[in-house]
């Protein structure tokens, strides 16, 4: 089975701070995703890479970066954390193959105050 | 337009009946379908793939395409009330584009 580990499943963090948000799969998939799910918007795409060193820019990368040093590991940035991304933050992971489902990792709850 | 639609419901059904979860999306060249189940403070895990119009079989669960129509959808037999959740659509495109329908709410009453 794809397992796809979230480091943290909650988080408080203050505003202004430095957010790390780390996701690890262990199925060597090409693409990694990061995405952020509120109430009522469903799950909005922020980042994804479908390489090493390799980034997109999703629907909603304002506020985010990302970092893609190993093929496993994908980290999510947020550079000045705002009580907007109060959310919960999802990784997914999926071969390059166009027919193959994305996996997700368990979710990180995170909280701006 | 949305490229992948779901109707919000909440659906709700009694315990033992079939509950039908539809999907329309919008690029008529897209190649892959998934329906994945989201319980609550959880994160969506695949429940069903199809990519052949016509309907695939797996347990209680059924997946229907057709292509010319852009409708894929599920069906649950003999609901029960663990299949209570959000049902999430996803559809691979014919960009190379992965989208997710925003979830149908589903409530299987006893």
């Amino acid at each position: 089975d794809v397992k796809v580990t979230q480091s943290s499943r909650y988080l408080v963090k203050r505003t202004g701070e430095k957010v790390f948000l780390e996701c690890v799969q262990d199925m060597d998939h090409e693409n990694m995703f990061w995405y952020r799910q509120d109430p009522g918007l469903g799950l909005r795409l922020i980042y994804f890479s479908y390489d090493v060193k390799m980034k997109e820019k999703g629907d909603i990368p304002e506020g985010y970066s990302v970092s893609r040093e190993k093929k496993e590991r994908f980290s999510l940035i947020l550079e000045s954390a705002s009580t907007n991304q109060t959310s919960m933050y999802l990784c997914a992971s999926s071969p390059p193959a166009y027919n193959q489902p994305q996996h997700f990792g368990d979710g990180t709850r995170l909280s701006i105050l | 337009q949305k490229e992948v639609e779901q109707n919000s419901g909440p659906l709700s059904v009694p315990e033992g009946a079939i509950a039908s979860l539809n999907c329309t999306y919008s690029d008529r060249g897209s190649q892959s379908f998934f329906w994945y189940r989201q319980y609550s403070g959880k994160s969506p895990e695949l429940i069903m793939s199809i990519y052949s119009n016509g309907d695939k079989e797996d347990g209680r669960f059924t997946a229907q395409l057709n292509k010319a129509s852009q409708y894929v959808s599920l069906l649950i037999r003999d609901s029960q009330p663990s299949d209570s959740a959000t049902y999430l659509c996803a559809v691979f495109n014919n960009f190379n584009k992965f989208y997710f329908g925003s979830g149908t709410k589903l409530n299987v009453k006893p």
